[in-house]
């Protein structure tokens, strides 16, 4: 029973565009949301979170959406830049600070 | 943030034996995770590392197989013990210095078992 899905594996953008990447939750008891970002031989980089309170949170070219009533949030980068090019993972919690759970993450290609 | 060391950063292992994993946060925190990756597979939590007392195991980790070890609130161990092919996987710590923080990881420690 996966409670983080991320249903798109692999996304592929242009150096410039926008890229948007996905995920979608079953657990109505999470409210604190995190993006990843991991590239070969390291460990998951801490990206963007939201809290539920809140629909919007920006940091840079990244912004995060959450969208409570579809159980959906949605990662922009803007403009996309070929060092984005990384398996981005979906986190959740029930509270902030405690065990994660994740997707199963979206591979970001992006070209110049 | 605060800087994680894991050691060792990856190894290869005959079946049946065991290998410690060393998790050094170069600050105190307060929470600190143990997480397995197996191939093709996203995060899973094996436990919250508690200090001074025993670890949290999620649904499918026991103690037997994955035992931790949490002296201070800057280092944890974590043993996979009687290792079979299937353990086989990139096994992760991560802090989180308050629950309000984002946790942090280390870059892994990349396990072979033969």
């Amino acid at each position: 029973d996966q409670q983080v899905k991320q249903n798109s594996p692999s996304l592929s953008v242009q150096e410039g565009r926008i890229s948007i990447l996905n995920c979608d939750y079953t657990n109505s008891m999470f409210d604190y949301f995190l993006w990843y970002k991991k590239y070969p031989a390291e460990g998951p980089t801490f990206l963007i979170s939201i809290s539920s309170i809140k629909d919007k949170n920006e940091d840079g070219r990244f912004t995060v959406f959450l969208n409570k009533s579809a159980k959906h949030l949605s990662l922009h980068i803007v403009p996309s830049q070929p060092g984005d090019s990384a398996v981005y993972f979906c986190a959740a919690s029930n509270q902030a600070g405690t065990a994660l759970i994740f997707g199963k993450g979206t591979t970001l290609s992006v070209s110049s | 943030s605060a800087v994680i060391s894991q050691k060792p950063s990856r190894d290869i292992c005959q079946r049946g034996t065991s290998l410690t994993i060393q998790c050094q946060v170069d600050s105190q925190v307060t929470m600190m995770f143990w997480y397995r990756q197996q191939p093709g597979q996203s995060l899973t939590l094996i436990a919250t590392a508690n200090q001074g007392s025993e670890a949290t195991y999620e649904s499918g980790f026991v103690i037997d197989k994955f035992p931790i070890s949490r002296p201070n609130l800057t280092f944890s161990t974590l043993t996979v013990s009687n290792m079979s092919p299937e353990d086989s996987s990139i096994y992760l710590c991560s802090v989180a210095p308050d629950r309000y923080q984002p946790q942090h990881f280390g870059d892994g420690t990349r396990l072979s078992i033969l």
